[in-house]
């Protein structure tokens, strides 16, 4: 069956610090893999999208790598400020490249909340 | 990238009534989707919308559901009987063709009473 587990379910951290959150998937066939942070009653915003073939990626204080083999992802924050507070999800794209991408399998995210 | 706008951002209907949400304006994009987010749940995908007509749809999307793109720019989403496990925060999505990002909207929160 196609998951996409993510942990912690949530995180406490302090102004400043850094921090990584943990996606593991179990969708077949793989297409790409993104990480989108939804701020409460918004829609998800897209941080990053890695393919089969990308191991890392940056976008700004957001790096997220991706390990296929394992099928192991990770979402890591540096510097947090307070506005990073949101949750943080992990969907995974089990589609044909360039297909409808109807089959995106969203994970239940990890609600992060920064405090000063 | 232009923002995906939806309407109403809250319907609070009564069980058995029919609602619309729209997505609008849209323009220059192919691919369209619905989402919805049960409060306290994760997203799931419902229906994704191609060339105007659907291109795959999930095990949510029963025979009360419907899409269609009534005048060639709004996208709106059609329950017809409402039920209270409806109750949730529905997402339009849209995508340019060629490329994987897809660009949420804001939400329509419908409560079903």
């Amino acid at each position: 069956k196609n998951q996409v587990e993510q942990s912690p379910q949530s995180l406490i951290i302090l102004e400043g610090k850094n921090c990584t959150l943990q996606c593991n998937y179990t969708v077949s066939p793989f297409s790409n893999l993104r990480w989108y942070k939804q701020d409460t009653g918004r829609g998800p915003v897209s941080l990053t999208i890695m393919t089969f073939s990308e191991n890392t990626k940056s976008n700004g204080r957001y790096t997220a790598t991706l390990d296929a083999d394992t099928k192991q992802s990770s979402l890591h924050i540096t510097a947090s400020q307070l506005s990073d507070s949101a949750s943080y999800i992990c969907v995974v794209s089990g589609g044909i490249l360039g297909g409808s991408q109807g089959n995106l399998i969203f994970g239940k995210g990890t609600k992060l909340s920064v405090k000063p | 990238e232009p923002e995906v706008t939806q309407t109403p951002s809250h319907q609070v209907t009564q069980m058995g009534q029919e609602v619309i949400l729209r997505c609008v304006p849209i323009s220059n994009h192919l691919y369209f989707y619905w989402y919805r987010q049960i409060l306290g749940q994760k997203v799931e995908f419902l229906v994704s919308f191609y060339n105007n007509e659907i291109s795959e749809k999930s095990e949510i999307f029963d025979d009360q559901f419907s899409v269609e793109r009534p005048d060639g720019s709004n996208f709106t989403l059609k329950i017809r009987s409402t039920k209270l496990e409806d109750s949730a925060m529905y997402f339009c999505a849209k995508r340019t063709s060629g490329k994987d990002e897809q660009y949420f909207g804001p939400g329509t929160r419908l409560t079903v009473t």
